[in-house]
């Protein structure tokens, strides 16, 4: 069984429309991070939260926002979809107890026409 | 701000041959860790490498080991004995030592292995 999961894998939407991208992990680890991936710019940092109540800007967060729902739970929304947001969107875990290392999600590939 | 430029957007190798994929950082800080990232056609973010700045020792495994030269603010991934299952794309990541564990990533490198 996966570790990081993703939902949806893939998602074309319209320019305009609510979308939520969803991100669950059974590691237990109390960091999660949302990245976005464009090519040729690599992968950047959107958000990351450190606990439930702990929730951090990264840098490109403008047209995001973000929701940690419980430990293993963190969402991603685009409250009104535009077409340069299309890319490829990675959620990453990580313990601060134990690793520096981040363990990512499948992604999820988001078109928006 | 820390930076990673990887500066070769495509590389390819023959099959067996080996290959070398640059990167380059900027940090003001003395102590931070540096990655490999492999992300091959099923999208899959895979970790090959670390590297942690206060050990000179360059970081090896198996056919992948890097060359890490701190002053020069370069970190290099070499592949010994090239495999089809090695193409994909490969980015090169800083992580300093601050609570946010945040990752910085370069722009990547697509490697083709040619049989």
């Amino acid at each position: 069984d996966a570790d990081v999961t993703q939902t949806p894998r893939n998602r074309i939407t319209k320019t305009g429309k609510r979308i939520m991208l969803e991100c669950s992990q059974t590691k237990g680890h109390d960091r999660m991070y949302w990245y976005r991936q464009d090519p040729g710019l690599g992968l950047r940092l959107i958000y990351y939260s450190f606990d439930v109540k702990d929730i951090n800007k990264g840098e490109i967060s403008d047209g995001y926002s973000v929701s940690r729902q419980a430990q293993a739970k963190f969402s991603l929304s685009l409250e009104s979809a535009i077409p340069n947001q299309t890319a490829l969107y990675f959620c990453a875990t990580s313990d601060s107890r134990a690793s520096v290392l981040q363990f990512f999600g499948p992604g999820t590939r988001l078109t928006v026409l | 701000a820390q930076t990673v430029t990887q500066s070769q957007p495509e590389m390819s190798v023959q099959e067996a041959e080996t290959v070398t994929l640059s990167c380059t950082y900027d940090t003001s800080e003395s102590d931070y860790y540096l990655f490999w990232y492999k992300q091959p056609p099923s999208r899959q973010m895979i970790l090959v490498i670390r590297q942690e700045a206060y050990k000179q020792q360059n970081a090896t495994e198996n056919r992948f080991s890097v060359n890490f030269q701190k002053a020069a603010k370069s970190f290099s991934l070499k592949i010994s004995d090239s495999q089809l299952g090695d193409a994909a794309m490969y980015f090169c990541a800083y992580r300093d030592r601050s609570n946010t564990g945040k990752l910085i990533f370069g722009q990547g490198t697509t490697l083709q292995v040619k049989p």
